[in-house]
């Protein structure tokens, strides 16, 4: 079966540096997102990777092992409205999303 | 603003009413899409429509009825809905199906079925 996995929730502190860790099982592969949603607001696009390696945007950086079926958002220089649920969720074969049920991250001053 | 619009915002209804949720999407994309989120659970993919053809239809119940009547503008009528429906529920948005491209979502509507 298809499946993603990832904490359901971390604390951080400001100013310092976080890694949410998502695993996934899908039949085929047509790349990872990160979506980030603040509570009740809508999912927000973060990135996308479909190649391994490290994609560096900003404060935020997303990684991929295709073989390992692993990957990581790291968040640098936590500010507090980083406080929000992170969304991961790999494309399969058929183009169609399948989701993980997203990790909670509450940062502290 | 992602450019995707829903509403009503919040709405609480009760097991034997018929309600409409309304998705309007500002961004020329040809691909809608029905999310169902419930607490601490993966988001649920409901309905696609690409270019207002319905193309996915992932076993949903019949008591959640989606119309689609331009690429702009999606509804989801509900009817005599049971209270495991209470749930959040987002539409979204993409240039087309069929391609790794983002969706955009819109902020959910907030369902209570009591």
């Amino acid at each position: 079966g298809q499946n993603i996995d990832q904490p359901t929730e971390m604390t951080a502190t400001e100013g310092a540096i976080v890694q949410i860790n998502c695993t996934y099982q899908t039949s085929g592969f047509n790349g990872l997102f990160w979506y980030q949603q603040h509570a009740g607001e809508a999912p927000t696009f973060l990135s996308y990777n479909v190649l391994d390696g490290l994609e560096e945007k900003g404060r935020f950086s997303s990684f991929l092992s295709r073989s390992k079926g692993y990957s990581y958002l790291l968040l640098k220089e936590l500010q507090m409205k980083d406080s929000a649920s992170y969304l991961c969720a790999s494309m399969d074969s058929n183009y169609q999303l399948i989701w993980g049920a997203g990790t909670k991250l509450i940062i502290k001053p | 603003e992602t450019g995707v619009t829903q509403t009503p915002r919040h709405l609480v209804m009760g097991m034997t009413n018929k309600k409409s949720l309304k998705c309007e999407q500002h961004l020329g994309h040809n691909a809608m899409y029905w999310y169902k989120q419930s607490a601490k659970k993966p988001l649920e993919l409901m309905f696609v429509y690409s270019l207002e053809e319905r193309v996915e239809n992932n076993s949903v119940p019949s008591r959640f009825s989606p119309e689609c009547p331009n690429s702009s503008h999606l509804f989801l009528h509900l009817h005599t809905l049971q209270p495991e429906d209470s749930a959040l529920y987002l539409c979204a948005s993409s240039p087309k199906t069929g391609q790794p491209i983002e969706a955009f979502f819109g902020q959910g509507t907030r369902l209570t079925v009591v």
